[in-house]
């Protein structure tokens, strides 16, 4: 059965500090990965999609980047966090065998001070 | 107009009721459509896919209306554990599959 893995569960970072969130899928190949974020008491934010490795299609505008070095490894990064990048980093995967159902990852927890 | 709309809510209801979700969705192309209920500080988790002729899992039943780009969730006899946001989600496929989240809707039930 496929498995979807996130860490760290919850993270506090400095204003200013680099943030590396790393999210692996195990049990299927080649899927499509996201990268979403929530903000407290909000709707999910789609950041990053990619359809293999090495691609990588960006949502909304931002400092954070996204990089896919493995076809089930999706890494989510930032060189310096803002205040506004707290919220709840959610990693999820799809294939389109199953009508792109998503299936998500536990989620990270970040609060940036 | 956003690309899918639900009441917020908050729905507060007592045990044993019956409540029905709402969602409409902008694009008349959308191909898949699905509910997830999200419980507090948790992950989003899929609640059952909707089919065009409407499907029934237990105490919960979908129902997909594309003329009107309508989608309905309907839970009978609600439980305890029925509290969480639920989730209308659809796929509008373009040059790239996209998957569109719904702001949710807040479900409590109380005793």
């Amino acid at each position: 059965s496929q498995t979807i893995h996130q860490w760290p569960a919850t993270l506090v970072q400095p204003v200013g500090s680099p943030l590396s969130l790393e999210c692996t899928v195990e049990g299927t190949s080649n899927p499509n990965l996201y990268w979403y974020r929530q903000a407290a008491g909000r709707g999910l934010q789609l950041l990053f999609y990619s359809v293999g490795i090495g691609q990588i299609s960006s949502e909304v505008p931002q400092n954070l980047s996204a990089s896919r070095p493995q076809d089930r490894q999706f890494i989510l990064s930032s060189k310096k966090l803002l205040l506004s990048d707290s919220g709840f980093y959610l990693c999820a995967w799809s294939v389109w065998v199953r009508g792109e159902t998503q299936y998500f990852g536990p989620g990270t927890r970040l609060l940036v001070l | 107009r956003k690309e899918v709309e639900q009441d917020p809510g908050p729905f507060n209801v007592p045990e044993g009721a019956t409540v029905a979700f709402n969602c409409t969705y902008s694009n008349s192309a959308s191909q898949s459509f699905f509910w997830y209920r999200q419980d507090c500080r948790k992950e989003p988790k899929l609640l059952m896919s909707v089919y065009s002729s409407g499907n029934e899992d237990g105490r919960f039943t979908a129902q997909l209306n594309r003329a009107s780009q309508y989608i309905s969730l309907l839970i009978r006899d609600s439980k305890l554990s029925d509290s969480a946001t639920y989730l209308c989600v659809v796929n509008s496929k373009t040059s790239y599959d996209k998957v569109i989240f719904g702001p949710g809707t807040s479900l409590s039930v109380i005793p």
